[in-house]
């Protein structure tokens, strides 16, 4: 129940590209979700997040759209650019406890 | 440079010897949390710490690692008796309070046991 599933876990976009990276959650406690982007021997940096009480989130080329009927939840890379390839992580909380990270996605934009 | 501080960057150790972890968090920030992640793995969650308390140890394996966040100075990592599976990349990341805001990451220590 503590689980986040994360899909694709490889993703190839072309430059400009619409990039799409799904999660889902079991827990219904949680109450906060954060996507992180992670570069090769960088922490983790936080790219947006997104609460239960709305149902999407944009900020410039990135989006979250949350289902909370469903439990699940992805993020968006419009205009995808090769600054862009990473890995992605998806991650669900409960009042700033329990956090939980989906396995990542590595994502690749074609130049 | 106000962001995460951790070090050493990357730290050797022989197997039985003891491995210490040392994580500054941004200024203002009293919550600091310290994640493992395995080669080509997702960040597991291991502790979470307020200055002077653990709040949620879960993650923790029961033996061998501990830590702690004094009043003064850096939250701590400690491993004892280091062994070939805890060659891992550790990261620290750190928040002003608990409730769900952002957590900021450091650049993380990669451990080696040979």
């Amino acid at each position: 129940q503590q689980q986040v599933k994360q899909s694709p876990q490889s993703l190839i976009v072309q430059k400009g590209g619409i990039s799409i990276i799904n999660c889902a959650y079991e827990n219904t406690a949680f109450d906060y979700f954060p996507w992180y982007q992670q570069f090769p021997g960088k922490g983790p940096a936080l790219l947006i997040a997104i609460r239960p009480d709305v149902s999407e989130k944009k900020e410039g080329r990135f989006t979250i759209s949350f289902n909370k009927s469903a439990k699940q939840f992805s993020l968006h890379i419009m205009d995808s650019q090769p600054g862009d390839s990473a890995t992605y992580f998806c991650a669900a909380s409960s009042h700033g406890q329990n956090f939980v990270f989906g396995p990542g996605t590595r994502l690749s934009v074609l130049p | 440079n106000a962001g995460v501080m951790q070090n050493p960057r990357h730290l050797v150790r022989r197997r039985g010897q003891e491995a210490r972890l040392r994580c500054s968090p941004m200024k203002g920030h009293s919550h600091v949390y310290w994640y493992r992640q395995l080669p080509e793995e997702g960040l597991k969650f291991m502790v979470y710490l307020q200055k002077e308390n653990i709040i949620d140890e879960s993650g923790m394996p029961k033996e061998r690692f501990s830590a702690e966040f004094p009043k003064e100075g850096p939250s701590i990592l400690r491993i004892q008796q280091v062994v070939r599976g805890d060659s891992a990349a550790y990261f620290c990341a750190s928040s002003p309070t608990g409730d769900n805001q952002p957590q900021h990451f450091g650049d993380g220590t990669r451990l080696s046991i040979l």
